[in-house]
């Protein structure tokens, strides 16, 4: 069965930098495209990054763009965002997402559990 | 790009509950749709504006016409009660809608 594990997620305080993992298991993580979105403490989700299968393509929502990299490494079937000069406004819960089908039928079919960011001082 | 959802819907159980998704020109992009239980992770409920994934019950519906998609749950159990956001995609960019809270009364 699909699992996805997030981890790194913590205390971090307003500049700092914060590296997320999402392990994948239970599918072919080489062949699918792969996603981070955010929730903020009872706030609704938002997208924050996609990479497609092989890494070659990236985007970002435009408040994390130039200050977070989305990457992974598909010999170790993991996900991977890196946040730098965080601000209080990225705390939120991080989730890694699987996605389904490509172009705009794109969907996330598998999610994972969940990681919190704080950014506080 | 902006999705607009309602805040929330009453349904009584056994009812009819119907929460819409609106966005320019919606029609020509593809809607799907997450159900988030308090402290649990999105779940996929429809994805490409109306197919169900296995597993999802029967109740669970989507259709879209021109700027709007619904989602709609017949015969609603108290166990639907929950936040339902819309996403679609944009230009390479996730959309979520604002989520809807569904609550069944």
């Amino acid at each position: 069965q699909v699992q996805l594990v997030e981890s790194g997620g913590g205390v971090v305080q307003p500049g700092r930098s914060l590296r997320l993992s999402c392990a994948a298991s239970g599918f072919t993580f080489s062949s699918y495209d792969m996603n981070w979105v955010r929730q903020a403490p009872g706030k609704g989700l938002e997208w924050v990054a996609d990479i497609s299968f092989d890494g070659s393509n990236k985007y970002y929502t435009e408040s994390v763009k130039g200050r977070s990299t989305i990457s992974r490494d598909n010999s170790k079937n993991t996900l991977y965002l890196e946040m730098n000069s965080l601000r209080a406004e990225d705390t939120a819960v991080y989730f890694c997402a699987k996605v389904a089908a490509t172009g705009i039928r794109k969907y996330f079919d598998y999610w994972g559990q969940g990681t919190l960011v704080t950014v506080s001082s | 790009y902006e999705l607009t959802q309602p805040p929330s819907v009453s349904v009584s159980p056994g009812q009819t509950a119907s929460i819409t998704c609106s966005g320019e020109k919606l029609e020509y992009k593809y809607v799907c749709w997450y159900q988030q239980k308090p402290g649990q992770s999105p779940v996929l409920v429809i994805y490409q504006d109306a197919n169900r994934p296995s597993g999802v019950p029967e109740r669970f519906s989507g259709s879209i016409s021109g700027n709007t998609a619904t989602l709609t749950i017949s015969g609603t159990q108290g166990v639907d009660e929950a936040d339902y956001y819309c996403q679609a995609w944009d230009s390479n960019t996730g959309i979520f809608g604002g989520g809807t809270k569904l609550i069944v009364l």
